[in-house]
């Protein structure tokens, strides 16, 4: 099980953003970050915990190992509103975090 | 550029069946796992389950496994979901994406499933 936090955060532009995400057991660096905009399909944002995406903005980062992941978001921007998902695939079957609805202030 | 289509949703009777297809062009799709994933409306993301390169090995969640069945044809680049025994909270829409490792690099547009009677 993937437990994301919080369910909603609300942030002022330039502000830095911090989505953790929680596995019930250990799943080493098997852990991806997706953003879905309203209306949109899912994208990929960062892969195996902390690798980077081709493509996607340098302020996206992630971390962490284990059972505690976390999404950080640089210098929030108006188009960074949307849901973000973490996504385990440790072992089958492959599971979501609950997602987190990220506002713009 | 990779491109997935999704094709085949629509509305469907509880216990009725429905067979989704996806598309795929732009890169070598007998290299790719595949998986599909829903969302049903105004939820989140469920991995539904997926396929290995030649289709000789299928995952699936516990909620649709022995109901949906995935399967693949190379030499046209088509990927396919056959649900049966549809339930009302199979309601979603449907994606399908490549898998690298696991994660899911490109998705497509999403075919909408409803199932009501």
């Amino acid at each position: 099980v993937l437990t994301q936090s919080p369910d909603f955060q609300s942030v002022a532009p330039k502000e830095i953003v911090t989505i953790t995400c929680r596995a019930s057991q250990s799943i080493g660096s098997n852990l991806h970050w997706y953003q879905q905009k309203p209306e949109q399909s899912p994208k990929l944002l960062i892969k195996f915990a902390s690798q980077s995406i081709s493509g996607v903005p340098s302020r996206f980062s992630g971390s962490g190992f284990g059972t505690d992941f976390t999404l950080t978001i640089n210098s929030l921007e108006a188009e960074d509103a949307a849901v973000y998902f973490c996504h385990q695939t440790s072992s089958f079957p492959y599971t979501f975090g609950q997602g987190t609805k990220l506002e713009i202030k | 550029q990779v491109q997935l289509v999704e094709s085949g949703g629509g509305s469907v009777n509880p216990g009725g069946s429905l067979t989704l297809s996806c598309a795929a062009s732009g890169f070598f799709f007998p290299a790719y796992y595949m998986s599909w994933v829903r969302q049903a409306p105004g939820k989140g993301l469920e991995w539904v389950g997926n396929i290995s390169q030649i289709g000789s090995d299928t995952s699936y969640t516990d909620s649709v496994r022995g109901r949906f069945t995935i399967s693949r044809d190379n030499g046209r680049n088509l990927l396919f979901l056959h649900l049966a025994s549809l339930r009302a909270e199979d309601t979603a829409v449907y994606y399908c994406a490549t898998e690298y490792w696991g994660a899911l690099d490109h998705w497509g547009q999403g075919s909408l499933v409803t199932v009501s009677s």
